[in-house]
Protein backbone atom coordinates (compact mmCIF):
# COMPACT_ATOMS: atom_id res chain seq x y z
CA UNK A 1 0.00 0.00 0.00
CA UNK A 2 0.89 3.22 -0.62
CA UNK A 3 2.18 5.42 2.16
CA UNK A 4 0.79 8.62 1.46
CA UNK A 5 -2.21 10.38 1.28
CA UNK A 6 -3.24 12.88 -1.09
CA UNK A 7 -6.52 14.43 -2.23
CA UNK A 8 -8.33 12.81 -4.87
CA UNK A 9 -8.56 16.24 -6.76
CA UNK A 10 -8.01 19.47 -6.56
CA UNK A 11 -8.56 22.66 -9.36
CA UNK A 12 -6.50 25.46 -9.92
CA UNK A 13 -6.64 28.96 -12.22
CA UNK A 14 -3.92 29.55 -15.62
CA UNK A 15 -1.12 31.43 -14.48
CA UNK A 16 -1.77 31.02 -10.25
CA UNK A 17 -0.12 29.01 -8.14
CA UNK A 18 -0.84 25.98 -6.95
CA UNK A 19 -0.14 24.36 -3.70
CA UNK A 20 -0.55 20.18 -3.95
CA UNK A 21 -0.35 18.75 -0.54
CA UNK A 22 0.79 15.34 1.12
CA UNK A 23 0.57 13.33 4.24
CA UNK A 24 3.70 11.00 4.71
CA UNK A 25 2.86 10.30 8.79
CA UNK A 26 5.20 6.90 8.44
CA UNK A 27 7.94 8.26 7.17
CA UNK A 28 11.14 6.69 7.42
CA UNK A 29 14.91 8.75 8.26
CA UNK A 30 16.26 7.53 4.94
CA UNK A 31 13.22 7.68 2.79
CA UNK A 32 13.04 10.67 -0.03
CA UNK A 33 10.23 12.47 -0.53
CA UNK A 34 9.52 11.94 -4.70
CA UNK A 35 6.81 13.62 -7.10
CA UNK A 36 5.79 12.49 -10.20
CA UNK A 37 3.03 13.50 -12.63
CA UNK A 38 1.18 11.53 -15.75
CA UNK A 39 -0.36 14.17 -18.17
CA UNK A 40 -3.18 12.15 -20.01
CA UNK A 41 -2.16 8.95 -22.36
CA UNK A 42 1.19 9.37 -21.18
CA UNK A 43 3.83 7.81 -18.96
CA UNK A 44 4.35 8.96 -15.09
CA UNK A 45 7.12 11.67 -15.61
CA UNK A 46 9.62 12.80 -12.74
CA UNK A 47 8.91 16.40 -11.23
CA UNK A 48 10.88 16.72 -8.13
CA UNK A 49 12.53 15.20 -4.61
CA UNK A 50 14.43 15.76 -1.31
CA UNK A 51 14.65 14.41 1.70
CA UNK A 52 15.10 17.24 4.48
CA UNK A 53 15.41 20.60 2.88
CA UNK A 54 13.12 22.69 0.25
CA UNK A 55 14.26 22.25 -3.08
CA UNK A 56 13.17 23.99 -6.45
CA UNK A 57 13.81 23.19 -9.69
CA UNK A 58 12.60 24.40 -13.10
CA UNK A 59 9.70 22.57 -13.12
CA UNK A 60 8.08 23.22 -9.10
CA UNK A 61 9.52 23.59 -5.87
CA UNK A 62 9.27 20.99 -2.95
CA UNK A 63 8.39 22.53 0.75
CA UNK A 64 8.98 19.60 3.09
CA UNK A 65 7.58 19.93 6.95
CA UNK A 66 10.15 20.49 10.00
CA UNK A 67 8.59 16.70 11.18
CA UNK A 68 8.77 15.45 7.31
CA UNK A 69 5.31 14.35 8.10
CA UNK A 70 4.10 16.43 5.37
CA UNK A 71 4.91 18.19 2.45
CA UNK A 72 3.69 20.43 -0.43
CA UNK A 73 4.68 20.01 -3.97
CA UNK A 74 4.46 24.07 -5.82
CA UNK A 75 3.68 25.25 -9.15
CA UNK A 76 4.47 28.52 -9.40
CA UNK A 77 1.77 29.46 -12.34
CA UNK A 78 -0.20 26.68 -13.61
CA UNK A 79 -0.47 26.25 -17.26
CA UNK A 80 -3.11 24.37 -19.14
CA UNK A 81 -0.24 21.56 -19.60
CA UNK A 82 0.08 20.90 -16.04
CA UNK A 83 -3.17 18.90 -16.04
CA UNK A 84 -2.27 15.58 -14.84
CA UNK A 85 -2.18 12.86 -11.42
CA UNK A 86 0.30 14.14 -9.30
CA UNK A 87 1.61 11.67 -7.06
CA UNK A 88 3.80 11.74 -4.02
CA UNK A 89 5.87 8.57 -3.60
CA UNK A 90 8.36 7.71 -0.40
CA UNK A 91 11.19 5.81 -1.54
CA UNK A 92 14.55 4.56 0.12
CA UNK A 93 17.48 5.01 -1.95
CA UNK A 94 19.13 2.69 -0.30
CA UNK A 95 17.12 0.02 -1.58
CA UNK A 96 17.55 -1.69 -5.02
CA UNK A 97 14.80 -3.95 -6.75
CA UNK A 98 11.66 -4.82 -5.23
CA UNK A 99 12.50 -2.55 -2.05
CA UNK A 100 13.93 0.03 -4.40
CA UNK A 101 10.56 0.25 -6.69
CA UNK A 102 7.78 3.05 -6.66
CA UNK A 103 4.88 2.37 -4.96
CA UNK A 104 2.09 4.57 -6.33
CA UNK A 105 -1.29 5.64 -4.66
CA UNK A 106 -4.36 6.95 -6.48
CA UNK A 107 -2.55 10.64 -6.59
CA UNK A 108 -3.99 14.18 -7.13
CA UNK A 109 -5.84 15.09 -10.28
CA UNK A 110 -5.08 18.46 -11.25
CA UNK A 111 -7.40 20.49 -13.49
CA UNK A 112 -6.98 23.89 -14.25
CA UNK A 113 -9.15 26.35 -16.00
CA UNK A 114 -8.51 29.40 -18.29
CA UNK B 1 19.39 11.88 -25.64
CA UNK B 2 16.44 9.20 -26.51
CA UNK B 3 14.09 8.28 -23.55
CA UNK B 4 12.44 5.34 -23.19
CA UNK B 5 10.37 4.12 -26.37
CA UNK B 6 7.95 0.92 -25.92
CA UNK B 7 6.62 -1.06 -28.43
CA UNK B 8 3.60 -1.71 -29.52
CA UNK B 9 1.27 1.05 -28.08
CA UNK B 10 -1.57 -0.71 -28.49
CA UNK B 11 -2.59 -4.07 -28.83
CA UNK B 12 -5.71 -6.50 -28.68
CA UNK B 13 -5.21 -10.30 -27.55
CA UNK B 14 -7.62 -12.73 -26.59
CA UNK B 15 -8.05 -14.49 -23.45
CA UNK B 16 -5.65 -18.02 -23.31
CA UNK B 17 -2.87 -15.04 -25.36
CA UNK B 18 0.35 -14.80 -24.80
CA UNK B 19 1.81 -11.04 -25.28
CA UNK B 20 5.25 -10.12 -25.60
CA UNK B 21 5.72 -5.97 -25.26
CA UNK B 22 8.84 -4.30 -25.62
CA UNK B 23 10.85 -1.45 -24.15
CA UNK B 24 14.02 0.58 -24.79
CA UNK B 25 15.82 1.99 -22.45
CA UNK B 26 16.83 5.86 -22.07
CA UNK B 27 20.40 6.02 -23.36
CA UNK B 28 23.07 5.48 -20.38
CA UNK B 29 20.45 3.66 -18.02
CA UNK B 30 21.04 -0.08 -16.90
CA UNK B 31 18.04 -0.88 -15.00
CA UNK B 32 14.35 -1.40 -16.45
CA UNK B 33 11.30 -1.89 -14.47
CA UNK B 34 7.82 -2.86 -15.66
CA UNK B 35 4.13 -1.08 -14.24
CA UNK B 36 0.52 -2.42 -14.76
CA UNK B 37 -1.67 0.30 -14.63
CA UNK B 38 -5.44 -0.43 -14.30
CA UNK B 39 -7.56 2.41 -15.87
CA UNK B 40 -8.29 4.92 -12.63
CA UNK B 41 -5.22 3.69 -10.85
CA UNK B 42 -1.78 4.48 -9.93
CA UNK B 43 0.89 2.39 -11.69
CA UNK B 44 1.76 -0.97 -9.66
CA UNK B 45 4.97 -2.33 -9.56
CA UNK B 46 5.59 -5.89 -11.65
CA UNK B 47 9.61 -6.57 -11.54
CA UNK B 48 12.73 -4.64 -12.09
CA UNK B 49 16.09 -6.03 -14.01
CA UNK B 50 19.19 -5.09 -13.63
CA UNK B 51 22.32 -6.14 -15.68
CA UNK B 52 20.25 -8.90 -16.87
CA UNK B 53 18.95 -10.46 -13.71
CA UNK B 54 15.86 -9.78 -12.08
CA UNK B 55 16.54 -8.29 -8.71
CA UNK B 56 13.49 -7.49 -7.29
CA UNK B 57 9.11 -8.39 -8.48
CA UNK B 58 5.80 -7.18 -7.10
CA UNK B 59 2.70 -9.03 -6.16
CA UNK B 60 1.88 -10.91 -9.50
CA UNK B 61 1.87 -14.21 -10.84
CA UNK B 62 4.99 -16.48 -12.40
CA UNK B 63 3.11 -16.02 -16.04
CA UNK B 64 4.57 -12.68 -16.17
CA UNK B 65 8.12 -12.86 -16.90
CA UNK B 66 10.95 -10.60 -18.51
CA UNK B 67 13.72 -10.58 -19.93
CA UNK B 68 16.63 -8.06 -20.11
CA UNK B 69 19.59 -7.67 -23.11
CA UNK B 70 22.86 -6.88 -22.89
CA UNK B 71 21.75 -3.53 -24.63
CA UNK B 72 19.25 -3.02 -21.48
CA UNK B 73 16.14 -3.10 -23.90
CA UNK B 74 13.51 -5.83 -22.01
CA UNK B 75 10.62 -7.62 -22.50
CA UNK B 76 7.73 -8.32 -20.77
CA UNK B 77 5.58 -11.52 -21.53
CA UNK B 78 2.46 -12.54 -20.06
CA UNK B 79 0.83 -15.93 -20.85
CA UNK B 80 -2.16 -17.47 -20.43
CA UNK B 81 -3.82 -14.08 -20.82
CA UNK B 82 -6.66 -13.20 -18.52
CA UNK B 83 -9.32 -10.28 -18.89
CA UNK B 84 -8.27 -8.70 -15.74
CA UNK B 85 -4.79 -8.04 -17.63
CA UNK B 86 -6.12 -5.50 -19.87
CA UNK B 87 -4.27 -2.55 -18.78
CA UNK B 88 -1.51 -0.38 -19.87
CA UNK B 89 2.18 -1.29 -19.11
CA UNK B 90 4.64 1.17 -18.47
CA UNK B 91 8.05 0.51 -18.64
CA UNK B 92 10.47 2.37 -16.90
CA UNK B 93 14.46 3.20 -17.64
CA UNK B 94 16.84 4.34 -14.41
CA UNK B 95 20.91 4.20 -13.76
CA UNK B 96 22.01 1.92 -10.94
CA UNK B 97 19.86 -1.14 -8.76
CA UNK B 98 18.55 1.83 -6.57
CA UNK B 99 16.86 3.67 -9.45
CA UNK B 100 19.06 6.78 -8.61
CA UNK B 101 16.93 9.83 -8.32
CA UNK B 102 14.59 9.22 -10.84
CA UNK B 103 12.68 6.67 -13.65
CA UNK B 104 12.43 7.77 -16.95
CA UNK B 105 8.69 6.71 -18.17
CA UNK B 106 7.75 5.34 -21.25
CA UNK B 107 4.11 6.10 -22.86
CA UNK B 108 3.44 2.62 -22.43
CA UNK B 109 1.39 -0.24 -24.21
CA UNK B 110 -2.21 -0.21 -24.01
CA UNK B 111 -3.07 -4.42 -23.91
CA UNK B 112 -7.28 -5.31 -24.15
CA UNK B 113 -7.79 -9.00 -23.66
CA UNK B 114 -11.07 -10.24 -24.86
Amino acid sequence: DAKTTQPNSMESNEEEPVHLPCNHSTISGTDYIHWYRQLPSQGPEYVIHGLTSNVNNRMASLAIAEDRKSSTLILHRATLRDAAVYYCILRDLNYGGSQGNLIFGKGTKLSVKP
Amino acid sequence: ETGVTQSPTHLIKTRGQQVTLRCSSQSGHNTVSWYQQALGQGPQFIFQYYREEENGRGNFPPRFSGLQFPNYSSELNVNALELDDSALYLCASSWGQGGGYGYTFGSGTRLTVV
